[in-house]
């Protein structure tokens, strides 16, 4: 099993551009989520999803759209880069017990210029 | 709303030696979930212990333990005869029993192990 799978892992782009952040996962996980990581803040969550066809909001959505069309995939898109969102992003899933922890991918770090 | 605070931004130890790092939270709920999660250099967010809010005994992976002190909302990893891959970024969690899928994270301290 490749587990949870973030590409790309390095991405510049300029103000304005768009772009989306893939990832999968092959564990047949219900629950996926996005975080962004940024120096001296930890982890937040951006969005999050129960299943596919299902997701909201979690602490810092603004700027970034997300869809759950199948269990597996789970992208998040920023429509208009903006240099606030420079950060390294983290794609996480588990199962649906809260006793199970999330298993994450190795991020993607995104710079906008 | 819940949040987390890790009050060490930075620590240092001594190879073989003992460090705990600190945890402490803030909830309303009575069932939930409290996690450390280490991250070295590579990025990588692994997960060091766990601890069900439930369970009065504290969780112990090898030479990784944790003092869970549910009144105090205190969280606190102890790591033992420290080695140099210990050397990571350490970030306490926190989910509540209905929501899994959403992690609060501290600001995490960064451990440094010297040789």
């Amino acid at each position: 099993n490749a587990g949870v799978t973030q590409t790309p892992k390095f991405q510049v782009l300029k103000t304005g551009q768009s772009m989306t952040l893939q990832c999968a996962q092959d564990m047949n996980h219900e629950y996926m989520s996005w975080y962004r990581q940024d120096p001296g803040m930890g982890l937040r969550l951006i969005h999050y999803s129960v299943g596919a066809g299902i997701t909201d909001q979690g602490e810092v959505p603004n700027g970034y759209n997300v869809s759950r069309s199948t269990t597996e995939d789970f992208p998040l898109r920023l429509l208009s880069a903006a240099p606030s969102q420079t950060s390294v992003y983290f794609c996480a899933s588990s199962v649906s017990f809260s006793d199970q922890p999330q298993h994450f991918g190795d991020g993607t770090r995104l710079s906008i210029l | 709303a819940q949040t987390v605070t890790q009050s060490q931004p930075e620590m240092s130890v001594q190879e073989a030696e003992t460090v705990t790092l600190s945890c402490t939270y803030d909830t309303s709920e009575n069932n939930y979930y409290l996690f450390w999660y280490k991250q070295p250099p590579s990025r990588q967010m692994i997960l060091v212990i766990r601890q069900e809010a439930y369970k009065q005994q504290n969780a112990t992976e090898n030479r990784f333990s944790v003092n869970f002190q549910k009144a105090a909302k205190s969280f606190s990893l102890k790591i033992s005869d420290s080695q140099l891959g210990d050397t990571a970024m350490y970030f306490c969690a926190f989910t509540d029993g209905g929501s899994n899928y959403k992690l609060t994270f501290g600001k995490g301290t960064l451990l440094t192990v010297n040789p």
